[in-house]
């Protein structure tokens, strides 16, 4: 059974910092990974997708790398900025076949607080 | 082009009885997904539709049921609901079953 964990479950930093975020995974065996952005109450940001044969994507100040080998995300905010404050998710997806098929396993979030 | 919606914003339902949530794909995808956000669990995956069958789901009671229409738009049935079903029902799409899911704003289910 897939299990994701997201380290830390909360940071707070002071605006302009660099930071990172982890997912770790214990099932090597994902088509892809998904990072989404969730504000309080409502849905989630799909912010970048890396198939599992790719090492990493960028989208503007965000940087998501993957090694699928040791089960490992991280998510770079570059110059973070208060409007950054969310939940941020971590969601793998299977390969095909097998009772987990077409469902994304989802780690518990960071909560990230960027203050002026 | 339209995201994903989700209807209604919140529903209020009392033990007991049973509610009915409705999502409306991204036009052009076939695959619709729901999980359950409830507090403190995180998100849950519940069911997945693609071309109108169910394909997969979750680990909930078979009171939690639902059906994907010939449009592709989907509605989540939850019968005899309990207060633990209170919670936020995300709704999500994608082209295929592997590809990007995008997310609605979801349905804040409360059962009084």
């Amino acid at each position: 059974k897939q299990e994701v964990t997201q380290i830390p479950a909360a940071l707070s930093v002071p605006e302009g910092e660099n930071l990172v975020l982890n997912c770790s995974f214990t099932d090597s065996a994902i088509y892809n990974l998904q990072w989404f952005r969730q504000d309080p109450g409502k849905g989630l940001t799909s912010l970048l997708l890396i198939q599992s044969s790719q090492r990493e994507q960028t989208s503007g100040r965000l940087n998501a790398s993957l090694d699928k080998s040791s089960g490992r995300s991280t998510l770079y905010i570059a110059a973070s900025q208060p409007g950054d404050s969310a939940t941020y998710l971590c969601a793998v997806s299977p390969n095909a076949g097998g009772t987990s098929y077409g469902k994304l396993t989802f780690g518990q979030g960071t909560i990230l607080t960027v203050h002026p | 082009e339209a995201g994903v919606t989700q209807s209604p914003t919140h529903l209020i339902k009392t033990r007991g009885q049973q509610a009915t949530l409705r999502c409306s794909p991204i036009s052009g995808h076939t695959s619709v997904y729901w999980y359950q956000q409830a507090l403190g669990l995180g998100l849950q995956f519940l069911l997945w539709y693609d071309e109108g069958e169910e394909r997969n789901r979750g680990n909930f009671p078979p009171r939690f049921s639902g059906r994907q229409f010939p449009n592709y738009s989907s509605e989540l049935n939850v019968n005899a609901l309990e207060l633990e079903d209170s919670a936020l029902y995300l709704c999500a799409s994608s082209l295929w079953s592997h590809n990007e899911q995008f997310f609605g704003p979801g349905t804040r289910l409360t059962v009084l």
